[in-house]
């Protein structure tokens, strides 16, 4: 069974430019996150998707950040325009859904590594 | 607001030595999570805990509800065993999701 993908793996930009994340969770997997992770920090929820619908997106910033997840399958995150501080690495994650919140194993993408110049 | 603290940061330890690494969160939970990452930023999930104690081969991972605490585990440490270990706790009502630790970063040498 494929594992979450997610691409590019990598990307360097200088500021101010778009950048676009994709993420393809795990067949069947209803549930969608995207996170940010610092380095040397934990990962932060920026967005959860239970299906097609966004149900928490309270830590997006939503100035410049957007996100889809239009056929409630893959998954799109843009930023624009990127600042020298959005440089992180990008992680997707899916769970089946169904379950309690939190309480399901979570799945993770290998992430994209973010370098605005 | 929850917050999870993690010890030690760094760990280096020889091959074969009984490795604990411990969690402490602030407000009572509904779930934990403890995860592996290597370098190159792939994540696993390792448990998931709400009460008492769970085994996957050499990891164990137990919490204590009353005192806010959980220790990861390893016996017998290998070299493969080298990695960040996080700890996430998610407090409930949905909103924030899982807050996670800085992580512990564990160096296992031959």
């Amino acid at each position: 069974e494929a594992g979450v993908v997610q691409s590019p793996r990598y990307k360097i930009i200088e500021k101010k430019q778009p950048v676009a994340f994709w993420c393809n969770p795990i067949s069947g997997h209803n549930t969608l996150y995207w996170y940010r992770q610092n380095l040397g920090q934990g990962p932060e929820l920026l967005i959860r998707y239970e299906n097609e619908e966004a149900v928490d997106d309270s830590q997006l910033p939503k100035d410049r950040f957007s996100a889809e997840r239009l056929k409630g399958v893959d998954s799109t995150l843009k930023i624009q325009p990127a600042e020298l501080g959005d440089s992180a690495v990008y992680l997707c994650a899916s769970s089946p859904g169904g379950s309690t919140l939190y309480r399901e194993t979570q799945y993770f993408g290998p992430g994209t590594r973010l370098l605005v110049l | 607001k929850n917050e999870v603290e993690q010890s030690p940061q760094n760990l280096t330890a020889q091959e074969g030595e009984f490795i604990t690494i411990n969690c402490s969160y602030s407000v009572g939970i509904s779930a934990l999570h403890w995860l592996q990452q290597h370098p190159g930023g792939g994540i696993v999930s390792l448990f998931m805990l709400s009460s008492g104690k769970k085994k996957h081969g050499r990891l164990i991972a137990t919490i204590n509800i009353q005192e806010k605490h959980s220790s990861l585990h390893i016996t017998a440490s290998h070299p493969r065993d080298s990695a960040v270990y996080i700890c996430a706790s998610y407090s409930g009502g949905g909103a924030d999701g899982l807050t996670f630790g800085k992580g512990t970063h564990l160096i296992i040498q031959p």
